[in-house]
């Protein structure tokens, strides 16, 4: 079974720019959950999609947005890219979306760099 | 102050070693698990606990629901196991500790 893949795995934009990231779960799983990870921040929760509705979210500004399909592929997005969103941009997958009640599945992430 | 707390936030260790990494948290929690990431990026998860001990080849992992309290146990180690550890709890969203960054000398 092919494993979580995110693409891009990297990306250089400038301040004010918009970007889309993607992630593709494992086959079968429903749940795929968005992190950011920083030096200074660490891990931080971003939101959790299931059967395309989202279910959770942390706190993170509204420029922050996100969105499943049918397929349950994610995507999320981030307008108006300020310095601060340089991270690397994780997503993770699960198979019946019971929250964290079961075992994650990691992508290799997308390393945005803000310019 | 950080609803979960990991110590140490380094830790060298020879090969062989015994490793203990701590984790604390202050919130009421439904599992606890235990990250491991390696230079790259790459997270791979190791453990879920909502009670008591589990263990997987040299890794063992337990926790103490009454005291908000999980350690991960690394029993003979190698310098493969050098990585970044993360403890993460399942409250509302989850939240992650800081990590303790391991290196095992050969």
């Amino acid at each position: 079974k092919a494993g979580v893949t995110q693409t891009p795995r990297y990306l250089i934009k400038t301040r004010g720019q918009q970007v889309t990231l993607s992630c593709s779960p494992i086959s079968g799983h429903r749940s795929v959950s968005w992190y950011q990870q920083t030096p200074g921040q660490g891990l931080q929760f971003l939101f959790e999609y299931f059967s395309e509705t989202q279910r959770n979210k942390g706190n993170f500004p509204g420029r922050f947005s996100g969105r499943q399909f049918s397929n349950s592929r994610s995507e999320m997005n981030v307008s108006t890219l300020e310095l601060g969103d340089s991270a690397l941009y994780l997503c993770a997958s699960s198979f019946s979306g019971v929250g964290w009640q079961e075992t994650q599945y990691f992508g290799p992430g997308t390393r945005l760099l803000v310019l | 102050k950080n609803e979960v707390e990991q110590s140490p936030q380094n830790l060298t260790a020879q090969e062989g070693e015994f490793i203990t990494i701590n984790c604390s948290y202050s919130v009421g929690i439904s599992a606890l698990h235990w990250l491991q990431q390696h230079p790259g990026g790459g997270i791979v998860s190791l453990f879920m606990l909502s009670s008591g001990k589990k263990k997987h080849g040299r890794l063992i992992a337990t926790i103490n629901i009454q005291e908000k309290h999980s350690s991960l146990h690394i029993t003979a180690s190698h310098p493969r196991d050098s990585a970044v550890y993360i403890c993460a709890v399942e409250y509302n969203d989850m939240r992650f500790g800081a990590g303790t960054r391991l290196t095992v000398k050969p």
